[in-house]
């Protein structure tokens, strides 16, 4: 199994500043037939089911903010939120679809500093 | 935009069966593989298996092979979970891939509490 591995577990940021996770998986998770990553990332609130932010490393779903970014490639991915809000606190994990099991990382808890 | 709207909690007996479905309201699955996966209490989240509900053909983990049985139609998936334990307490998910073949979980359901206890 591909294991993911999310760094740091928390972390706390002044409203209006730059959040940024990191996401390590075990091998590659790039997928040779369309030249994309396969690894998504979610937001979960409390209480609620995890949200699709972006998928295919970078691709933000439809009614994503802009300031929510994923970037890297084969083996080293980062999610940044540019300009954090109050309505982004909330648990951030990686997932990757490249080779199944699928798995996700155990998380990264984003609080307001 | 179709919804996944699933069962309700469940408590059942370490060594029992549960059953719990997931629908789609408003509409069908469509083409795109549903999936289930489970959090434990205060956990991250982990994938059990999915289900082309067109071909009616499941994949597993090999963690749950054997012990987890995914159907579906074109409107309604089930997760059916034998041999319960203690460890099996989980809100259990079901979750639409966002694009054919392309299992990151755009759509998801609120969840069914499943708790096993004595």
């Amino acid at each position: 199994d591909i294991v993911i591995t999310q760094s740091p577990d928390s972390l706390a940021v002044s409203l209006g500043e730059r959040a940024t996770i990191n996401c390590k998986s075990s091998q590659s998770v790039l997928y040779s037939s369309n030249n994309e990553d396969c690894l998504a990332w979610y937001q979960q609130k409390p209480g609620q089911p995890p949200k699709l932010l972006i998928y295919w490393a970078s691709t933000r779903e439809f009614g994503v903010p802009d300031r929510f970014s994923g970037s890297g490639s084969g083996t080293d991915f980062t999610l940044t939120i540019s300009s954090l809000q109050a309505e982004d606190v909330a648990v951030y994990y990686c997932q990757q679809y490249y080779s199944p099991p699928w798995t996700f990382g155990q998380g990264t808890k984003v609080e307001i500093k | 935009q179709v919804q996944l709207v699933q069962s309700g909690a469940e408590v059942r007996k370490p060594g029992s069966s549960v059953k719990f479905s997931c629908k789609a309201s408003g509409g069908t699955f469509g083409g795109f593989q549903i999936n289930w996966v489970r959090q434990a209490p205060g956990q991250g989240l982990e994938w059990m298996g999915g289900i082309s509900p067109i071909f009616g053909t499941a994949n597993y983990a090999q963690k749950f092979q054997g012990r987890v049985t995914i159907t579906a139609d074109k409107s309604t998936t089930t997760l059916e979970v034998s041999s319960l334990r203690s460890d099996d307490t989980a809100l259990y998910y079901c979750a639409r891939e966002v694009g054919p073949h392309v299992p990151a979980f755009a759509s998801w359901g609120q969840g069914t509490l499943v708790t096993v206890s004595s």
